[in-house]
């Protein structure tokens, strides 16, 4: 039973740059949660994403949008790239309407702007 | 607003020793409480999840935590460490499965042999 997948696993890029982020949430799982963790810091909430709507928007600037495809799988683009921007982004899977259900976290993609 | 706190930013234990990592939440209703555990460069692994019930929670590897709402904590413990259990630690709160998680900036933990 595959877990959750994203790619790539690291990537550069060059401030001012877009970059693309994919995730391939667990078999059977239908909601979408994207994290960034900066380096030393808890993970912090982007956006959740259910069936191909965004949910809920954490506070993040519009450079970040998202997307989810009919398999679920969900997609996170990031424009105009800063430095700051530099971190791990996690995606995170769950079931919606399954009362107490957590998530289920892949190991991320280290993404590095210069 | 929903937060967390972890007081501590790095501790040290031996080997064969107990192990207690604190955590405060701040949620205006009955939270949904996690503990994550991170290894360098890696995602967060789920160590057990605090949803209604029974007080004390088991969780994998040995890890317990136990949730008091008076003292608004849910601190993680493990009666005997092992030098693998060298990690971060993540206290997370969120309002239910559908929702948002709120994450402390972790506890780093070092095992000495």
């Amino acid at each position: 039973d595959a877990g959750v997948t994203q790619s790539p696993t690291h990537l550069i890029k060059t401030r001012g740059q877009q970059v693309t982020l994919r995730c391939s949430p667990k078999s059977g799982h239908d909601t979408v949660s994207w994290y960034q963790q900066a380096l030393g810091q808890g993970p912090q909430f982007i956006f959740q994403y259910y069936e191909e709507e965004e949910r809920q928007r954490g506070n993040f600037p519009d450079r970040f949008s998202g997307h989810q495809f009919p398999n679920y799988s969900s997609e996170l683009n990031v424009n105009a790239l800063l430095l700051g921007d530099s971190a791990l982004y996690l995606c995170a899977s769950s079931l919606a309407g399954v009362p107490n259900y957590g998530y289920t976290f892949g190991s991320g993609t280290r993404l590095t702007v210069v | 607003a929903q937060s967390v706190t972890q007081p501590d930013i790095h501790i040290t234990v031996s080997e064969g020793a107990s192990l207690e990592l604190r955590c405060n939440y701040s949620y205006g209703a009955t939270p949904y409480l996690f503990w994550y555990v991170q290894s360098p460069g890696q995602g967060l692994q789920l160590l057990l999840k605090y949803f209604s019930g029974d007080t004390l929670v088991q969780g994998i590897k040995g890890f317990e935590a136990e949730f008091k709402r008076s003292q608004s904590s849910f601190n993680l413990r493990k009666p005997s460490v092992h030098w693998s259990d060298a990690a971060e630690y993540f206290c997370a709160v969120g309002a239910g499965t559908a929702s948002k998680l709120t994450f402390g900036t972790g506890t780093r933990l070092q095992v000495t042999l």
